[in-house]
């Protein structure tokens, strides 16, 4: 079985600042993980993605998570938050043959000016 | 990149009525796609998976009489929500992949609201 915890509903942080969203995972298999980022009604947008490669993970948008067993973390981060990151974001784990994908609850970030 | 067109992005019907709800993968052949359902401030929860060509799989507690799916194509999936309730009011995405561990799409959901 695999679940995904993200630790904070709603973060909260100023433009220009660092962005940090905790995300904690278990699964009985060599994971695959995710990041995802959801606008107002909208879909969910790939930000990034872990498949046993490197442990630190590059995306879109400055975005960058790190993968790390020992802790079962996958932290996102970002030096410089944008007003326009604004938005949901979805940590997501599957099985190893990737087919079913399990949401963390997301964390809520606000961008202040 | 690949393209998940649903359709339609919100749809408001009466208690009783069913309303259909299409996944459309535009420039990919979709072999798998995946129906969710999100609360509002709540995360993605897995309705279905649906195969082309063959009967969707449905997660625990989600009525297939009342969630009908359907994978005829390639390229499309529906959705159907038959005689509609209020509580079935939500925000439906799917997604949809090219085959094993290809990345997943999603669409861009579809609001449904029963009144």
């Amino acid at each position: 079985a695999q679940s995904v915890t993200q630790l904070d509903s709603h973060v909260s942080v100023s433009e220009g600042t660092p962005v940090l969203l905790r995300c904690n995972y278990s699964s009985s298999y060599s994971p695959s993980l995710f990041w995802y980022v959801q606008h107002p009604n909208k879909g969910l947008q790939l930000l990034l993605k872990y498949t046993s490669a490197a442990t630190l993970v590059k995306g879109i948008n400055g975005f960058e998570a790190e993968f790390k067993k020992s802790e079962t973390s996958f932290h996102l981060t970002k030096p410089s938050a944008h007003m326009s990151d604004a938005a949901e974001y979805f940590c997501v784990v599957s099985e190893a043959a990737g087919n079913k994908l399990t949401f963390g609850g997301g964390t809520r970030v606000l961008v202040k000016p | 990149g690949a393209v998940v067109s649903q359709h339609p992005s919100w749809v408001i019907c009466k208690s009783g009525t069913s309303v259909k709800i299409e996944c459309r993968s535009l420039d990919f052949q979709a072999t798998t796609m995946f129906w969710y359902r999100q609360f509002p401030k709540q995360s993605l929860m897995l309705m279905a998976t649906s195969n082309e060509g063959s009967k969707a799989t449905y997660e625990q507690g989600v009525e297939k009489d009342k969630f009908l799916i359907n994978h005829a194509s390639l390229t499309l999936s529906t959705l159907t929500v038959t005689s509609a309730h209020p509580e079935d009011s939500s925000f439906y995405i799917c997604s949809a992949r090219s085959y094993g561990n290809s990345p997943l799409h999603f669409g861009n959901g579809t609001r449904l609201t029963v009144t």
